[in-house]
């Protein structure tokens, strides 16, 4: 089936560094990506919604600027986490829809752990 | 945007019961309803998804019920069993293709 990957798995940075996260669709294309994060023991908050060549759009409440997106193939989606901070700590995952082959069936990444100490 | 409610957070259930969770959703457009298994620090993993001109789905011990009047649905695990024991999220696709997620709910499964 289709798969989507999303690397790195963890990732520890110190506070004011920025890091990058992939996500990848490796055997279908993905117009449309989704970044979410998930606080522990709480659910997946869409954080935005990766759109290929074109901006991002966030969701109320998401700092944009804090938050890079970059869609630039139809197989790549990176979230780059500016000025990180310990409040940005959290897992972060995306998902890709392959509406070709498989409808809308949603497949999700792997999810990143960030810790920002 | 689409809001889902999901309840209840934690259930307990002994073994071989039957645990049922609900969903609700505010917009009346979404066409998509999947439930999702999430162990610890992994991805979703989908376990059955009902679409809007479908009132009920069933896979094994596993069932979805849909009712588009009321705009909510449901997960039934039949039998359970110790390895049901995991968080469970409903989810709906709104009219702007965005998935959105329910609160979560943490079954566990007594022997």
């Amino acid at each position: 089936g289709a798969v989507v990957s999303q690397h790195p798995s963890w990732v520890i940075c110190k506070s004011g560094t920025s890091v990058k996260i992939e996500c990848r669709s490796l055997d279908f294309q993905a117009t449309t990506m989704f970044w979410y994060r998930q606080f522990p023991k709480q659910s997946l908050m869409l954080m935005a919604t990766s759109n290929e060549g074109s901006k991002a759009t966030y969701e109320q409440g998401v700092e944009k600027d804090k938050f890079l997106i970059n869609h630039a193939s139809l197989t790549l989606s990176t979230l780059t986490v500016t000025s990180a901070h310990p409040e940005d700590s959290s897992f972060y995952i995306c998902s890709a829809r392959d509406q070709v082959v498989s409808g809308n069936t949603i497949y999700f990444g792997e999810g990143s752990w960030l810790t920002v100490v | 945007g689409e809001n889902v409610e999901q309840h209840p957070s934690t259930l307990s259930v002994q073994e071989g019961d039957s645990a049922v969770i609900k969903c609700t959703y505010s917009d009346s457009a979404s066409n998509y309803f999947p439930w999702y298994k999430q162990e610890l620090g992994k991805r979703p993993q989908l376990i059955i998804d009902i679409r809007s001109n479908v009132g009920e789905k069933k896979d094994q011990r596993i069932a979805v019920t849909l009712n588009k009047t009321a705009k909510h649905f449901s997960l039934h695990i039949t039998e359970t069993q110790p390895e049901d024991s995991a968080v469970y999220f409903c989810a709906a696709i709104g009219w702007d293709q965005k998935l959105v997620f329910g609160q979560g709910t943490r079954l566990t499964i007594n022997p």
